[in-house]
């Protein structure tokens, strides 16, 4: 099992600041990797597919990037409504696993 | 718009049984690959269950398997969750969610808002 660790588990910013969150996994992904936003009580929300394709309606402040066992999300300014969990997920080897999460929330 | 809806949670005892359901509407489900994750109170995502669009192919995590079973029926554009043996562990919010990507390639682009169980004597 490819085990995803997200660093940190606490990013605290202010709006307009960069975030960038990193997921590192246990051995090389052989597919690509998927994120994921989740506001509370919500379901989460795809934003980024295959590493570094933005889902349709997201916005281009979000970017993935990243290879092998290490990648980012960045995102280049943080809109209030940016503040939530974020999750990554690889593809590729069952079974499929998502990281611990990474919660943003107001500095 | 595309709408993933589920149902059926509950409270239950354990090595009580459980079948959950979603109905999808607003894309071509018998097209779909489907999946059903979990999360469990204030923890991460769980992938629990993976099922081809015809059904042929059905993959469960090791924690559920023996004891979930995910089927569908393309017809009703439904997919169901049957849980069995369910223990305290399994207490978790319960979403259906497309899968893009066949088997083990898959990611998640549309998910369901979820549905409660809840396992406690």
């Amino acid at each position: 099992e490819i085990v995803l660790t997200q660093s940190p588990a606490t990013l605290s910013l202010s709006p307009g600041e960069r975030a960038t969150l990193s997921c590192r996994a246990s051995q090389s992904v052989s597919g690509s990797l998927a994120w994921y936003q989740q506001k509370p009580g919500q379901a989460p929300r795809l934003l980024i597919f295959d590493t570094s394709h933005r889902a349709i309606g997201v916005p281009a402040r979000f970017s993935g990037s990243g290879s092998g066992a290490d990648f980012t999300l960045t995102i280049s300014s943080l809109e209030p409504e940016d503040f939530a969990v974020y999750y990554c997920q690889q593809r590729g080897n069952w079974p499929l696993t998502f990281g611990g999460g990474t919660k943003v929330d107001i500095k | 718009q595309v709408q993933l809806v589920e149902s059926g949670g509950d409270l239950v005892k354990p090595g009580g049984s459980l079948r959950l359901s979603c109905a999808a509407s607003g894309f071509s489900f018998s097209d779909s690959y489907m999946s059903w994750i979990r999360q469990a109170p204030g923890r991460g995502l769980e992938w629990i269950s993976y099922i081809s669009s015809s059904g042929s192919s059905i993959v469960h995590a090791d924690s559920v398997k023996g004891r979930f079973t995910v089927s569908r029926d393309n017809a009703k554009n439904s997919l169901y969750l049957q849980m069995n043996n369910l223990r305290v562990e399994d207490t978790a919010v319960y979403y259906c969610a497309r899968a893009v990507g066949y088997g083990a390639g898959a990611y998640f682009d549309y998910w369901g808002q979820g549905t409660v169980v809840s396992v406690s004597s």
